[in-house]
């Protein structure tokens, strides 16, 4: 699987939604789409904030959402607050020794 | 607490070997795959290689493919990465992660491997 293409860079500011997204994404064969989405602030580790395209793990708020048009997926993070900015990553699963991830997108809170 | 720590990383020469070791506590080990994920100074995440829990077949990233080899111990709880004929393009730091819903739920704090020519 080709790497996933992102954004190096979006920014919003306080209470704004910005949207990141994430071209290249493939099916597992099935027609499932394993997309997932990290959060990473600098110096930590990632952590994980939407699975399987559009579900949130439990103690993520749901202002982080998920979403897939075509081949192309997309977080949107709503009411955007200081404690967003970090970078963020998706990552397409295809089968379980075929993972890929995307180039990483900067997220700045003006 | 569900944990997971790395350990073993360090600096190594250009073709040396290193293992890395992920504990991992507060969950049932044998009920998941594991991920190994890594990262070099200033970029991003790169999938190195996974382990199933049921038949323990394992994937690598084509960078990696031949040079290093993913193990576990469900005894001991751990997850291991051997790491052979390492390159200036191995360094990075080196995260364990659970492989929940074909994505990586929990992760470690990472591991720092230099690999220096």
């Amino acid at each position: 699987q080709s790497a996933l293409t992102q954004p190096p860079s979006v920014s919003g500011s306080p209470g704004q939604s910005v949207t990141i997204s994430c071209t290249g994404i493939s099916s597992d064969g099935g027609g499932y789409y394993h997309v997932s989405w990290y959060q990473q602030p600098p110096g930590t580790a990632p952590k994980l904030i939407i699975y399987e395209v559009t579900n949130r793990p439990s103690g993520v708020p749901d202002r982080f959402s998920g979403s897939k048009s075509g081949t192309t997926a997309s977080l949107t993070i709503s009411g955007l607050q200081a404690e967003d900015e970090a970078d963020y990553y998706c990552c397409s699963c295809t089968s379980s020794s075929s993972w890929v991830f995307g180039g990483g997108t900067k997220l700045t809170v003006l | 607490e569900v944990q997971l720590v790395e350990s073993g990383g360090g600096l190594t020469q250009f073709g040396g070997s290193l293992r890395l070791s992920c504990g991992v506590s507060g969950f049932i080990f044998t009920g998941y795959n594991m991920n190994w994920v890594r990262q070099a100074p200033g970029k991003g995440l790169e999938w190195v290689s996974n382990i199933r829990s049921d038949t323990g077949a394992t994937g690598y990233a084509d960078s990696v493919k031949g040079r290093f080899t993913v193990s576990r111990d469900d005894v001991k709880n751990s997850l291991y990465l051997q790491m052979n004929s390492l390159r200036a393009e191995d360094t990075a730091v080196y995260y364990c992660a659970r492989d929940n819903h074909w994505s990586s739920d929990i992760w470690g704090q990472g591991t720092m491997v230099t690999v220096s020519s």
